[in-house]
């Protein structure tokens, strides 16, 4: 079954400051895969999604997510964080008919 | 359109007291439905899915258990709580887990 890993912890930067988090699946084939966000003490919120197609994807609140189908890689990136973005991120991909695999999250922390 | 109801928001409960935490959907027909929890730093679990009335599947042993009584009403109990119970009980629903969950505003649970 798919499973996705997500490579950083916890990252902290200054707002104004560019943001990567990684995310790689498992292996190849057709894939689906999908960044989630969760504000603090809110519930989780699909942040963009990856079909087919454009391997450059683009969600809500400025978030872009680059599928790099040779590296079995999904990063997510925003040029600009705002205090705002602070906000745990799950990268997802389907491990089965009927469920999502998450991986770990990242606790994005922007300082004002 | 769709939507998800879960509540209550926050519970306090005391060691040994009985759990009832209800998740339904509005707006689809039979959607597959999941129960997550998430305790501090410990990222999501999977606790149980269902993708028909009656069929549970359950991820985790522990003493919890799920009920899927009607179409679109997922039900999440404990006939005792523990200590360890204790966390942010999330519900989501999909169509297809292809398109990826939707998840419900959660549930805050402390077990004192």
């Amino acid at each position: 079954a798919q499973s996705v890993s997500q490579h950083n912890h916890h990252v902290i930067l200054s707002e104004a400051a560019s943001l990567e988090l990684g995310c790689n699946y498992s292996y190849g084939g057709t894939v689906n895969l999908f960044w989630y966000v969760q504000y603090p003490g809110q519930h989780l919120q699909l942040l963009l999604k990856y079909f087919s197609g454009d391997p450059l994807v683009k969600g809500i609140k400025g978030f872009e997510a680059e599928f790099i189908k040779s590296k079995f890689s999904f990063n997510l990136r925003k040029p600009s964080v705002q205090w705002s973005d602070t906000a745990e991120y799950f990268c997802a991909v389907p491990s089965n008919d009927y469920k999502l695999s998450f991986g770990a999250g990242t606790t994005v922390t922007v300082r004002a | 359109s769709q939507t998800i109801h879960q509540w209550p928001a926050t519970l306090v409960q005391p060691v040994g007291s009985p759990l009832s935490l209800e998740c339904t959907v509005e707006g689809t027909s039979n959607p597959n439905l999941y129960w997550y929890r998430q305790a501090a730093g410990r990222g999501l679990q999977l606790l149980f899915y269902s993708v028909g009335i009656g069929q549970i599947s359950s991820e985790v042993p522990q003493n919890l258990s799920a009920s899927r009584p009607q179409d679109r009403q997922f039900i999440l109990s404990s006939k005792k709580l523990l200590l360890s119970d204790s966390g942010f009980y999330l519900c989501a629903w999909s169509v297809q887990v292809d398109y990826g969950y939707t998840f419900g505003s959660g549930t805050r649970l402390t077990v004192v």
